[in-house]
């Protein structure tokens, strides 16, 4: 168990629809990140947030934005969604901001779009 | 974008046998980061390398940073059945937040 919680585990909705994803890092981690894993794919960097501000930018859609709360839990928001918007959301989190830096992931979200 | 080389893409070996994974970057990076991935799994964190030939073992694995700051290794030795999972190389260029995943290399075992 890395610390790191999201939910829900599983959701499945149809395509035009939007959904809220929630991660909650590890205790004292002030750094939350998003990931988005396609079948048999890689992990693909979405975003970074440190203390609830944006950091740092990968290849997320604009369909897609997140935030950090002051509680330092996260929310990753995707809009209408498309059924290539299937896959598993990670989110991790690290203490810090830059290196050095150990990321811990959570159990991840399935995302399924029909 | 930023693109780590991670090869090889799949292995098939067989109980005992010793592994051997690495990853390559056209950019100098200044962590190294190794993951375990199980179906349906968050990746786990193996091992963490922040400086030029840093060597560092955790129980069977071990993993080096290497000197040009554009490589990593990964070895495995006397593999077990349950080492079975994808395996990913995680990069951070200096000045930069984010990290640049490998595309993995999936790790079978036969016992």
């Amino acid at each position: 168990d890395s610390g790191v919680t999201q939910t829900p585990k599983h959701l499945i909705t149809a395509t035009g629809q939007r959904v809220t994803l929630r991660c909650s890092p590890r205790s004292g981690d002030l750094s939350v990140y998003w990931y988005q894993q396609s079948l048999d794919q890689g992990l693909q960097f979405l975003i970074q947030y440190y203390n609830g501000e944006e950091r740092a930018k990968g290849n997320i859609l604009e369909r897609f934005s997140a935030q950090q709360f002051p509680d330092l839990h996260s929310e990753l928001n995707l809009s209408s969604l498309e059924l290539g918007d299937s896959a598993l959301y990670f989110c991790a989190s690290s203490v810090g901001s830059g290196a050095p830096n150990e990321q811990f992931f959570g159990p991840g979200t399935r995302l399924t779009v029909l | 974008g930023q693109q780590l080389n991670q090869s090889p893409q799949s292995m098939f070996i067989q109980e005992g046998e010793d592994v051997s994974m690495n990853c390559t970057s056209s950019s100098i990076f200044n962590t190294w980061l190794w993951y375990k991935q199980d179906p349906g799994e968050g990746p786990v964190l193996l091992i963490a390398l922040y400086k030029a030939g840093e060597l560092t073992s955790n129980g069977r694995l071990t993993a080096q940073f290497g000197i040009t700051r554009k490589d990593s290794f990964l070895n495995i030795s006397a593999s077990i059945p349950s080492d079975v999972g994808i395996y990913f190389c995680a990069g951070q260029q200096p000045n930069f937040n984010k990290f640049y995943f490998g595309s993995g290399t999936k790790l079978n075992v036969k016992p």
